[in-house]
C-alpha cells in the first residue's frame, strides 16, 4: 500500500482558504486519493477523492497533478467547525485505507 | 453517525477477562471493517469481512477474533484482554462498487487495566 506524507499540524483563520498537501510518491496505477476529516470522539467522515486531475464537491476541492505524487485538499473560507484532523489515503481498488498521522487543523477566531 | 452504530461506547476491563464489541449496520453494506486507533496516531486495520459468513485479516490481527453471521453485524472479539490493547476501536462499513467510501461509526472507547 502506498506511503503518504502530510503535515503534521496547520493553523489558519476563519474565513482564509487552507491548502494541505500530501505526497504519494510510489502511488500505483489503480490507487486513488481519497481525504477523510475526523473530530474528536467521532469515527472519520469521507470528504473527497480523485484520480487525476481536479474534482470539487460542496465540501472541498482536491488537485491532483499530472504525476499523481502528491495532491492537495483545499478548504474554501474555513470556520472555527472545520478545526480537526484531515487523512490523505491511497486507496487500491479493493478499497483497503491506510491512515498515517493525519494532519491537524487549527481554525482561529 | 447515522447507519453505523457501535456498542458499547465504553468499556472498563481488567487483563484476562474475554469481551465481545458490536458493530450494526442498516445500509446493507456488504463490507465491513475493525480498526483501532491509539491516541496521536492513525487507524490500523485488525480484521474485515467481504461478505456475510467471510472474514480476514488486517494489519493487527493478533489478540482479536472476528465473526460475520449476519450482514449487519459485524462482531470483534478479544478472548483475554492484554493492557496493550486499550484503545479506541472504529468499524466502518463500505457498499459494493469501486472507489466506494467507508462509513464509520462513532467508536467503542476500551480500557485494560
Amino acid at each position: 500500500l502506498a506511503k503518504t506524507t502530510q503535515p503534521i499540524s496547520m493553523d489558519s483563520y476563519e474565513g482564509q482558504e487552507v491548502n494541505i498537501t500530501c505526497s504519494h510518491n510510489n502511488i500505483a496505477t489503480n490507487d486513488y486519493i481519497t481525504w477523510y476529516q475526523q473530530f474528536p470522539s467521532q469515527g472519520p467522515r469521507f470528504i473527497i477523492q480523485g484520480y487525476k486531475t481536479k474534482v470539487t464537491n460542496e465540501v472541498a476541492s482536491l488537485f491532483i497533478p499530472a504525476d499523481r505524487k502528491s495532491s492537495t485538499l483545499s478548504l474554501p473560507r474555513v470556520s472555527l467547525s472545520d478545526t480537526a484532523v484531515y487523512y490523505c489515503l491511497v486507496a487500491t481498488l479493493g478499497n483497503m485505507l491506510t491512515f498515517g498521522g493525519g494532519t491537524r487543523l487549527m481554525v482561529k477566531p | 453517525n447515522a447507519g453505523v452504530t457501535q456498542t458499547p461506547k465504553f468499556r472498563v476491563l481488567k487483563t484476562g477477562q474475554s469481551m465481545t464489541l458490536l458493530c450494526a449496520q442498516d445500509m446493507n453494506h456488504e463490507y465491513m471493517y475493525w480498526y483501532r486507533q491509539d491516541p496521536g496516531m492513525g487507524l490500523r486495520l485488525i480484521h474485515y469481512s467481504v461478505g456475510e459468513g467471510t472474514t480476514a485479516k488486517g494489519e493487527v490481527p493478533d489478540g482479536y477474533n472476528v465473526s460475520r453471521l449476519k450482514k449487519q453485524n459485524f462482531l470483534l472479539g478479544l478472548e483475554s484482554a492484554a493492557p496493550s490493547q486499550t484503545s479506541v476501536y472504529f468499524c466502518a462499513t463500505r457498499d459494493r462498487g469501486l472507489r466506494q467510501p467507508q462509513h464509520f461509526g462513532d467508536g467503542t472507547r476500551l480500557s485494560i487495566l
